[in-house]
């Protein structure tokens, strides 16, 4: 079973409409999990961040950890054409040097 | 708004030579790292470092990788003799030890073995 899982897509959405990208996880030992952009051919942006469980909302963006059931969700409300992209999820353990696990990528095209 | 610089763009090399990627991380930031992502596939930790030494590597990073801070902005991935399984791009990233493991990446370097 691999450490994390994301749907790769692609995954296709009309202006405007809510998007839901989802990532799930096996070792409930992560503790730190990250949402990244990731442009072609582009270095990952950091777009959100969480520690517990719940919601944690920026702008258009709401992050979700649920970890019992290990899976986290990243939603984009009102999706724009320039939120195509790749989209990455990462989680890390707590403590030590920290290091990420990304998820495959789930790629989202936004047509007007 | 501070970022991590990475140098060169774009790096085509022989088999077997070596290269020199280059990093210049976030100002105040204190732990470094070193991914990789081969097209198509995951970004995959490659190594950090911390006060100056390794603190944790992957199995992909052996006896070919080196990593040095040479001075006080500079973080540098060496590879000494390159393969063609090493073209990839290479992402360097950097974060403060305050935060909740946010880490700042850089636009990365494309490495072409041929």
């Amino acid at each position: 079973q691999k450490e994390v899982e994301q749907d790769p897509g692609p995954l296709s959405v009309p202006e405007g409409a809510i998007v839901s990208l989802n990532c799930t996880y096996s070792n409930s030992a992560f503790q730190y999990f990250m949402w990244y952009r990731q442009y072609s051919r582009k270095g990952p942006e950091l777009l959100m961040y969480t520690y517990s469980s719940g919601n944690k909302e920026d702008g258009r963006f709401t992050a979700q950890v649920d970890k019992s059931s290990k899976y986290i969700s990243l939603f984009i409300r009102d999706s724009q054409p320039s939120d195509s992209a790749t989209y990455l999820c990462a989680m890390s353990f707590l403590g030590g040097y920290n290091k990420l696990i990304f998820g495959a990528g789930t790629r989202l095209a936004v047509h007007p | 708004e501070p970022e991590v610089t990475q140098t060169p763009s774009h790096q085509v090399t022989q088999m077997g030579q070596e290269v020199i990627l280059r990093c210049v991380p976030i100002s105040n930031h204190l732990y470094f790292y070193w991914y990789r992502q081969i097209l198509g596939q995951k970004v995959e930790f490659l190594v950090s470092f911390y006060n100056n030494e390794i603190s944790e590597k992957s199995e992909i990073f052996d006896d070919q990788f080196s990593v040095e801070r040479p001075d006080g902005s500079n973080f540098t991935l060496k590879i000494r003799s390159t393969k063609l399984e090493d073209s990839a791009m290479y992402f360097c990233a950097s974060r403060t030890t305050s935060s909740y493991n946010e880490q700042f990446f850089g636009p990365g370097t494309r490495l072409t073995v041929l």
